[in-house]
């Protein structure tokens, strides 16, 4: 089992609409969430981190962590095709760990 | 959020000699920097660890007498691929931790632009 896990998608979501990405750890001892955007050929730029449970809200941006169920999701409202890239779970126990990465990609 | 500069952006070398990348951050403090390596449609592969002052920590499978990492200053690390060969071309990217007397709040990590680097 990986240690942190997506799926790679492409997820392709309308323009307006929500984007939802989820990602599950394995460590229970984790104690920080972080969400990258990394646009292709670029690096990855921080957009949310989490360190209690529940809801944190930035703008467009929801991320929702569950410790229970290791769990930590990204939800971005009014999706635009500029938010097309790849996003990126990390958890940080010990040391950060970075999922594999989602593709979004926002139709017009 | 913080700002961590690196330099070159893009580097094109021969195969056996070295090239050196330098990782800054220029509005905090970074008492530790991380260094990765990322092939293409990859995610990010953490190479090693490097704090201020003392020796970089190395993950497993990656050789430290090849990737030389120096932490001199708390703005400034850096990583020297020496006798590069082509399957050392990928994108290094170095991100940095703010102390407690930096910008961030908690343990968030601040990336680099990255720097591409290809071996002919």
């Amino acid at each position: 089992q990986k240690e942190v896990e997506q799926n790679s998608g492409p997820l392709s979501v309308p323009e307006g609409a929500i984007a939802s990405l989820n990602c599950t750890y394995s460590d229970r001892g984790s104690q920080s969430f972080f969400w990258y955007r990394q646009y292709s050929g670029k690096s990855p730029e921080l957009i949310m981190f989490i360190y209690s449970n529940g809801d944190k809200e930035d703008g467009r941006f929801t991320a929702q962590l569950n410790k229970a169920s290791q769990y930590v999701s990204l939800l971005i409202r009014d999706s635009q095709p500029s938010d097309s890239a790849t996003y990126l779970c990390a958890v940080k126990g010990g040391k950060l760990i970075f999922g594999q990465g989602t593709e979004l990609s926002v139709k017009p | 959020g913080a700002v961590v500069s690196q330099h070159p952006s893009w580097v094109i070398c021969k195969s056996g000699t070295s090239v050196k990348i330098e990782c800054r951050s220029l509005d905090f403090q970074a008492t530790t920097m991380f260094w990765y390596r990322q092939f293409p449609k990859q995610s990010l592969m953490l190479m090693a660890t490097s704090n201020e002052g003392s020796k970089a920590t190395y993950e497993q499978g990656v050789e430290k007498d090849k990737f030389l990492i120096n932490h001199a200053s708390l703005t400034l690390s850096t990583l020297t691929v020496t006798s590069a060969h082509p399957e050392d071309s990928s994108f290094y990217i170095c991100s940095a931790g703010a102390g407690t007397s930096g910008r961030a709040s908690g343990d968030e990590q601040y990336f680099g632009p990255g720097t591409r680097l290809t071996v002919t």
